[in-house]
């Protein structure tokens, strides 16, 4: 089984901070990269596909990055609101093995207004 | 857009039945899973599908078993539900075939509990 993990585990802010958070996955073998958010009481969505190494994407107040060759991808909110409280969840695929994404446990972010 | 439908937001069995859970899409996507979410273990791989007939075990097959005879369709079963098998059901699909970078698209769960 492949280890993906998430640091933190929970996170706490005030409306307007900026935060981030951090996924780490295996350096060898690299594939993709997936983030998705959760809201409570609602199905995952898919926020970002990443493939390159370098890749950086953004989807309005949030964006991210990804090293391949040290194993970790940065999630990034900008000026955070009530309304982006969920859990972020980061999922890899290897090149080798079986055709399917490892979860990791996830960021649950809770936005202070 | 992609719906991924699943066909109950909530059950309640008994220890030793037999539950079906179903899950439909109709973006005629090659590929899905069934997760199970537990508290602080994330999402968990059951079973996955990428192609009608063809299945795969995930990381937590042990007490589950799954179908796929058409493509739009993918049933998860518990073959002799337990207490341990309570939990929130997830099922995904995503275009593509072998090592897609497409997406999962997700239903909205099944929260299983089972007595």
């Amino acid at each position: 089984i492949l280890n993906v993990e998430q640091s933190p585990q929970s996170l706490h802010v005030q409306e307007g901070d900026s935060t981030n958070f951090t996924c780490s996955f295996p350096s060898s073998n690299f594939y993709a990269l997936h983030w998705y958010r959760w809201e409570t009481a609602k199905s995952p969505e898919a926020l970002f596909v990443m493939t390159l190494n370098g890749d950086e994407k953004k989807k309005g107040r949030i964006s991210a990055t990804l090293n391949t060759k040290e194993g970790y991808s940065y999630l990034y909110i900008k000026g955070s609101q009530p309304e982006d409280s969920a859990t972020y969840l980061c999922a890899f695929i290897s090149i080798t093995g079986r055709r399917a994404l490892t979860f990791g446990s996830g960021t649950r972010l809770q936005v202070q207004p | 857009d992609v719906k991924v439908t699943q066909s109950s937001r909530y059950l309640v069995k008994r220890t030793g039945e037999k539950v079906f859970l179903e899950c439909v899409q109709d973006m005629d996507h090659e590929n899905m899973f069934w997760y199970r979410q537990d508290p602080g273990l994330g999402l968990r791989l059951i079973y996955f599908s990428y192609d009608v007939k063809m299945k795969e075990k995930g990381d937590i097959p042990e007490g589950y078993s799954v179908s796929r005879e058409k493509k739009e369709r993918f049933s998860l079963i518990l073959e002799s539900a337990s207490t341990n098998q309570t939990s929130m059901y997830l099922c995904a699909s995503s275009e593509g075939t072998a090592y897609s970078n497409q997406p999962q698209h997700f239903g909205d769960g099944t929260r299983l509990s089972i007595l």
